[in-house]
């Protein structure tokens, strides 16, 4: 069955560091990935998607995230974080038979200042 | 704007009742779906539907009925036979593909008094 495994239950980073949240994926084909942000009490903030192509995807309020495949991963990262990114954060992958969201646990992230 | 309406926010049930909560969203979107968030626990898929009138089990579907008469309609019906009703309750929409990801609602967080 088609997993999504983020290992950091929780992260806690000083304002102004470099952030990166792991994401690994099991899944046979290649996968359509994505990346969510969740504020308390909240629905969930699409960040980025990768389908295909370029393995550095680019997303919204200054996220990246690379597919590399020989590792099954989907790693996210930022480099400066500031005080409103502190939120959880969901990894994401497309699975076939309805083409339904497989999540991640999630990862709390939380900002020291 | 188009978006995905949910309501209540806040949501009280007695024990042995049945509560509904409701889904809309004017995204013209085909494929709409209710998970369940706990903590640590990531989000669970309950139900997903993508076309009027048809819909499919997720992997929690117990206790737990929908309907999908209209397009932009797609409540869930929280029954008594579902034993642990407290939880946080997303819906959300997307195209069939599931190539741009979910628009999310805000949520419904329902207790059970």
């Amino acid at each position: 069955a088609q997993s999504v495994t983020q290992p950091d239950i929780h992260i806690t980073v000083s304002e102004g560091a470099s952030l990166e949240l792991r994401c690994n994926y099991s899944y046979g084909a290649t996968p359509y990935l994505f990346w969510y942000v969740q504020s308390p009490g909240q629905g969930l903030q699409l960040l980025l998607k990768y389908f295909s192509g370029d393995t550095l995807v680019q997303g919204i309020k200054g996220f990246e995230a690379e597919f590399k495949r020989s590792q099954s991963s989907f790693n996210l990262r930022k480099p400066s974080v500031h005080w409103s990114d502190a939120a959880e954060y969901f990894c994401a992958v497309i699975t076939g038979g309805g083409n339904k969201l497989t999540f991640g646990t999630g990862t709390q992230l939380k900002v020291e200042l | 704007d188009g978006g995905i309406t949910q309501s209540p926010k806040y949501l009280f049930r007695k024990e042995g009742q049945n509560v509904t909560l409701s889904c809309e969203q004017n995204l013209n979107h085909d494929a709409m779906y209710w998970y369940r968030q706990d903590p640590g626990q990531g989000l669970r898929l309950i139900y997903y539907s993508q076309i009027v009138n048809d819909f499919q089990k997720g992997d929690i579907a117990e206790g737990y009925s929908v309907s999908r008469e209209k397009k932009e309609s797609f409540p869930l019906t929280v029954t008594s036979a579902q034993k642990n009703p407290t939880a946080f309750y997303l819906c959300a929409s997307g195209k069939i593909t599931g190539e741009n990801g979910y628009t999310f609602g805000s949520g419904t967080r329902l207790t059970v008094v």
